[in-house]
């Protein structure tokens, strides 16, 4: 069983910032099957990032995916302060096919 | 415009079925692959299970036992059927569009429905 740990669990940070989110697998994954979403309270998920890096539609040029392996990043290059959310990595393939990991809530500082 | 739309009784008696729909505007639900995704009150998502386009479905190994997914093209619809349901199953419950055109993702979201497990 594929199992994704996000850190930190909790970042603070004020707007302007550079915020950069860790999702570790717990054995080497395929990147293009590596994607990740915003939620905003009382709202459903929103694709952020699919393999690894692209952007989904109207996603802002500031989100930004990367790594490889077991070690995968999301950097949001200079938050906004619609970008205070909770972010999850998630992943397809293995056992269970799909796995989230637990969640970054990213707060104003 | 793809639109995903849940719903379904809000409150279930534990032991009962818990059955929500999640209705599909904009596009054939045969084009796709439809997933359900459930996240308790205050903790993170859950997936519970998939069908996809070409009718094959695959469940959470800790749901298996208790979920059914099925679609219904007449109606653009994605069903799910959860029974036996604790108090453990209370959460949102989101369908969601499974793409793997380029690659894989739930690139749609319904915006969730409330399902509280009480007697």
């Amino acid at each position: 069983e594929i199992v994704l740990t996000q850190s930190p669990a909790t970042l603070s940070l004020s707007p302007g910032e550079r915020a950069t989110l860790s999702c570790r697998a717990s054995q080497s994954v395929s990147s293009g099957y590596l994607a990740w979403y915003q939620q905003k309270p009382g709202q459903a998920p929103r694709l952020l990032i699919y393999n690894t890096s692209n952007r989904a539609t109207d996603i802002p040029e500031r989100f930004s995916g990367g790594g490889s392996g077991t070690d995968f990043t999301l950097t949001i290059s200079r938050l906004e302060p619609e970008d205070f959310a909770v972010y999850y990595c998630q992943h397809f393939g293995g056992s269970p096919p799909v796995t989230f990991g637990q969640g970054t809530r990213l707060e104003i500082k | 415009q793809v639109q995903l739309q849940e719903s379904g009784l809000g409150l279930v008696k534990p032991s009962e079925t818990l059955s929500l729909t999640c209705s599909v505007s904009g596009d054939s639900i045969s084009y796709y692959g439809w997933s359900w995704i459930r996240q308790p009150p205050g903790k993170g998502l859950e997936w519970i299970g998939d069908m996809f386009y070409i009718g094959e479905t695959d469940y959470s190994p800790s749901l298996r036992s208790r979920v059914t997914i099925s679609t219904d093209t007449s109606k653009n619809h994605v069903s799910l059927k959860l029974n036996s349901v604790t108090s453990a199953d209370t959460a949102v419950y989101y369908c969601a569009r499974f793409t793997s055109d380029p690659l894989p993702a739930f690139d749609i979201w319904g915006q969730g429905t409330k399902v509280t497990v009480s007697s």
